[in-house]
C-alpha cells in the first residue's frame, strides 16, 4: 500500500522552463491537495481538488496551474518556473470531509536557478 | 485570514522529560485540530487529532484542546530523543462548504540523551 506517491523526488530547473510535478494516491479519497513549504512559512495550499473534476485556487495559486486527471491523479505545472518557487512541495489526499484527515507524499524538491 | 501559530524553538528537553507543545487560532469556528511530526528532510505524518474540548490520550501523546481560549497543546511523555523532529499544528475550517487545513510553522523539539 503505497498510500501518496510524488514524482520526482528532486528537480532543477532553469528560469522559464516547465515543468509538471506528479501526484497519485491509492487510497480512494475524494480530496487532493498541492501545498508548498519554505522556511518560517509553514505549509502553504497552492490548489486543491475537492473531487474528481472539480480544483480551486488556495493560498498561493499564482504561477501554477493543476489538474485532476481522475480520482487517483492530481498534478501540479509550473508553466514559466521562477527562483520564487524554488520549495518543497507536498501532495496530500483525504477522504473524510467530515474530518479532513490529510496524509502527504514525500515530495518534491525544487530548485529555480 | 485563518491563522495558526506556535513558537518556533527549539524546545529542548532531557530524555524522560515531558515535552509541552503549544499552538492557538485565530478562528472560533474551527472544527477539526491535527499534529503533525515532521523529521528533517521527510514529509508530515499524523500523530494526533481532536475534535472535542478536553484530553485525547495515544501512547504517550496527549493532546488538549479548550475552544473557549483557542488553543490546543501536545504533551509528549518520557521523551526520547527520536522524538526530535518539528511539529506542526493544523487547524480545519470550513469555507465555501469544503474544509481547509491551515498550519502553523511549527515547534522544533529537541530531546537530548
Amino acid at each position: 500500500n503505497a498510500g501518496v506517491t510524488q514524482t520526482p523526488k528532486f528537480q532543477v530547473l532553469k528560469t522559464g522552463q516547465s515543468m509538471t510535478l506528479q501526484c497519485a494516491q491509492d487510497m480512494n479519497h475524494n480530496s487532493m491537495y498541492w501545498y508548498r513549504q519554505d522556511p518560517g512559512m509553514g505549509l502553504r495550499l497552492i490548489y486543491y481538488s475537492a473531487s474528481e473534476g472539480t480544483t480551486d485556487k488556495g493560498e498561493v495559486p499564482n504561477g501554477y496551474n493543476v489538474s485532476r486527471l481522475n480520482k487517483r491523479e492530481f498534478s501540479l505545472r509550473l508553466e514559466s518556473a521562477a527562483p520564487s518557487q524554488t520549495s518543497v512541495y507536498f501532495c496530500a489526499s483525504s477522504g473524510d470531509r467530515g474530518r479532513n484527515i490529510q496524509y502527504f507524499g514525500a515530495g518534491t524538491r525544487l530548485s529555480v536557478l | 485570514q485563518k491563522e495558526v501559530e506556535q513558537n518556533s524553538g527549539p524546545l529542548s528537553v532531557p530524555e524522560g522529560a515531558i515535552a509541552s507543545l503549544n499552538c492557538t487560532y485565530s478562528d472560533r469556528v474551527s472544527q477539526s485540530f491535527f499534529w503533525y511530526r515532521q523529521y528533517s528532510g521527510k514529509s508530515p505524518e499524523l500523530i494526533m487529532s481532536i475534535y472535542s474540548n478536553g484530553d485525547k490520550e495515544d501512547g504517550r501523546f496527549t493532546a488538549q484542546l479548550n475552544k473557549a481560549s483557542q488553543y490546543v497543546s501536545l504533551l509528549i511523555r518520557d521523551s526520547q530523543p527520536s522524538d526530535s523532529a518539528t511539529y506542526l499544528c493544523a487547524v480545519s475550517w470550513v469555507n465555501t462548504g469544503f474544509q481547509k487545513l491551515v498550519f502553523g510553522t511549527g515547534t522544533r523539539l529537541l530531546v537530548s540523551p
